[in-house]
């Protein structure tokens, strides 16, 4: 079965960009039959979704992160990636990747990678 | 953004107990909507989707129903393993939103 995998740094100083890679196996981003998505979790509180790709690279952003977000997509690797530019201490969270299919439900989910935003 | 409300935000009953969680969206969303199980330091779990559907392998004590802007997620029989928080997410529009979670524990 699809299985998606977070890595990348869980620390990033104010100011910096957050980077994450979504590794998905078990199936294929080309397969044209879902979006990705990146989800994050600040702790303690509730599930924020920051936008999705297609494997064309088409995209969709939360309008409120859209100026400092980028979401792309590598279908040779079969990965999906995650930027978020001049970051702050309010986007410490659990960032997950997850599947997003037909209308727009998360399933599966990756793990969670914790990033905290200090300095 | 359609703004997702969760009623309780948290509850206590016992194993068997018959358990109801409501969902409110700030605009019909039709039936475009799922709900989740997370476990603490896990990734939240797929229950329903499209206000009503079981997603494959989760127990039929599971169900949703509702559809416009009102949803409920009921367990049937709360087991021990049910402890954890339920969140709902509208999959109708983006910004796709969540509600703010209802945490269940077991008495």
């Amino acid at each position: 079965q699809v299985q998606l995998q977070e890595s990348g740094p869980g620390l990033v100083k104010p100011s910096q960009t957050l980077s994450l890679t979504c590794t998905v196996s078990g199936g294929s981003i080309s397969s044209g039959d879902y979006y990705w998505s990146w989800i994050r979790q600040p702790p303690g509180k509730g599930l924020e979704w920051i936008g999705y790709i297609y494997y064309s690279g088409n995209t969709s952003y939360k309008p409120s992160l859209k100026s400092r977000v980028t979401i792309s997509v590598d279908t040779s690797k079969n990965q999906f990636s995650l930027r978020l530019t001049s970051v702050t201490a309010a986007d410490t969270a659990v960032y997950y990747c997850a599947r997003t299919g037909d209308p727009n439900w998360f399933d599966p989910w990756g793990q969670g990678t914790l990033v905290t935003v200090s300095s | 953004d359609i703004q997702m409300t969760q009623s309780p935000s948290s509850l206590s009953a016992s194993v068997g107990d018959r358990v109801t969680i409501t969902c409110r969206a700030s605009q019909s969303i039709s039936s475009y909507l799922s709900w989740y199980q997370q476990k603490p330091g896990k990734a939240p779990k797929l229950l329903i989707y499209a206000a009503s559907s079981l997603q494959s392998g989760v127990p039929s004590r599971f169900s949703g129903s509702g559809s416009g802007t009102d949803f409920t997620l009921t367990i049937s029989s709360l087991q021990p393993e049910d402890s954890a928080t339920y969140h709902c997410q509208q999959s109708d529009r983006t910004p796709l939103t969540f509600g703010g979670g209802t945490k269940v524990e077991i008495k």
